[in-house]
């Protein structure tokens, strides 16, 4: 059964960079069958989908996000990780960390399962 | 971006009976090349992370309850629940995945 499980610093200071990492168990990053995904829930803005990853290194963002995160993988340690600079008061939310099933093309797809979540507050 | 409002933003229904949400989409996520609408339903219960139940506008993901349908084609979808059952309190919420950035709808809470 595939799990997930997010890690990471639950206090970052303003400006500075957050670092997730997620953990995955019962699949491999390195299926070509999917990308793996990062989202995050606010009260205020809802699920916000961050961006996605294939083990092949292929990235797509959310434009609104997308010039300060990376999101990268290590098919050694069947992670993948985020990394989100310049963090504000607002970045204070919990960050999700899924697969990706996708459909081809330029469409996106579904996000099944996802981790438990970690909470990041940004605060100094 | 694609801006999906869900109504209503709660209800709450007995036990056993019927449960509807909307989500209407601000553009048509429907592809006709393969005559599929790109969307989905989640459930979240409280203090768990989403769970897809529909995929497809009307895919049952596997595991999921016949009790629960969904519909719609275009830019109006529905999630049914037919019978709602107590482990049915959640909020839903529905996702596009026909363009990005994907986007999702602000959740309907359902209680009994």
């Amino acid at each position: 059964q595939l799990q997930l499980h997010e890690s990471g610093p639950g206090l970052v200071k303003p400006s500075e960079t957050l670092s997730l990492t997620c953990s995955v168990a019962g699949d491999s990053v390195s299926s070509s069958s999917y990308y793996w995904g990062w989202i995050r829930q606010s009260p205020g803005k809802g699920l916000e989908w961050i961006g996605s990853i294939h083990y092949s290194g292929s990235t797509y963002y959310n434009p609104s996000l997308k010039s300060r995160v990376t999101i990268s993988i290590d098919t050694a340690k069947n992670q993948f990780s985020l990394r989100l600079r310049s963090v504000s008061a607002a970045d204070t939310t919990v960050y999700y960390c899924a697969r990706h099933y996708t459909t081809g093309g330029s469409f996106g797809g579904w996000f099944d399962p996802w981790g438990q979540g970690t909470l990041v507050t940004v605060s100094s | 971006d694609i801006v999906l409002t869900q109504s209503p933003d709660s209800l709450a229904v007995s036990l056993g009976e019927r449960a509807t949400i909307n989500c209407k989409s601000s553009q048509s996520v429907f592809y006709s090349s393969n005559n599929k609408n790109y969307l989905a339903w989640y459930q979240q219960k409280p203090g768990q992370p989403p769970k897809v139940v529909i995929y497809w506008a009307s895919t049952r993901e596997y595991g999921v309850p016949d009790r629960f349908s969904g519909s719609g084609s275009g830019t109006d979808f529905t999630l049914t629940i037919s019978s709602l059952q107590a482990e049915d309190v959640a909020v839903y919420y529905c996702q596009q995945y026909y363009s990005s950035p994907q986007t999702f709808g602000q959740g309907t809470k359902v209680e009994v």
